[in-house]
């Protein structure tokens, strides 16, 4: 139990373009749910809070008009990274709070991440 | 305001030796804790978690940890290190649920022969 999954794995884009990555909770409601972004070889940044049905939190220094946050329903959020720049380019995981059930409401449960490429 | 310091980015053990991971948190107010396993290019694999239960936690793959509020430690152990256990570890600390996590800068661990 407790499934996250992300979609895509891996995407390789055009500089300006716009990617969107999105995050499923496969087996639990999750009323929150987070974004991350990891360099290599360093920790997770935490980039948004995403709360369903409501605008997302986002962390200072992350600009909102660049990384488009969704939670239209209790099993999906979206991030879309608008006219992506190279320096887009990173390890993008998002993670949902466990709801109830099969998931514990005091823990994150991590989707396997996606590998953003802006050429 | 919240905190976690992982000491050592790299640790080193050889295949049956003690592993010990570090890691340190700050914390206003009574903290949850968490230790979460990577492995390369996937995303995060839950460890174990404290959250004002018992102190000593047993998590999955023969992991355990310890809650020291004297100390504000946290340290990840598992007794018999196995070449599977090869990944990056990282300590993450929260102040209850529903909140988001802070983590440490991660620590990679290698097991050699």
């Amino acid at each position: 139990g407790a499934v996250v999954s992300q979609h895509p794995s891996r995407v390789i884009c055009k500089s300006g373009t716009s990617v969107k990555i999105e995050c499923r909770s496969l087996d639990f409601q999750a009323t929150t749910m987070f974004w991350y972004r990891q360099f290599p070889k360093q920790s997770l940044m935490l980039m948004a809070t995403s709360n369903e049905g409501s605008k997302a939190t986002y962390e200072q220094g992350v600009e909102k008009d660049k990384f488009l946050i969704n939670h239209a329903s209790l099993t999906l959020s979206t991030l879309t990274v608008t006219s992506a720049h190279p320096e887009d380019s990173s390890f993008y995981i998002c993670s949902a709070l466990g709801g109830a059930s099969r998931a514990s409401t005091d823990t994150q449960y991590f989707g396997p991440g996606t590998r953003l490429t802006v050429l | 305001a919240q905190s976690v310091t992982q000491l050592g980015s790299h640790v080193s053990v050889s295949e049956g030796a003690l592993v010990l991971l570090r890691c340190n948190y700050s914390s206003s107010v009574p903290p949850y804790l968490f230790w979460y396993v990577q492995y390369p290019n996937q995303g995060l694999q839950l460890l174990l978690k404290y959250t004002s239960a018992a102190t000593l936690v047993k998590g999955i793959n023969g992991f355990e940890a310890e809650f020291k509020k004297s100390e504000t430690s946290f340290h990840l152990t598992k007794p018999s290190a196995h070449m599977s256990d090869a990944a990056e570890y990282f300590c993450a600390v929260s102040t209850g649920t529903a909140s988001k996590l802070t983590f440490g800068t991660g620590t990679r661990l290698q097991v050699t022969l």
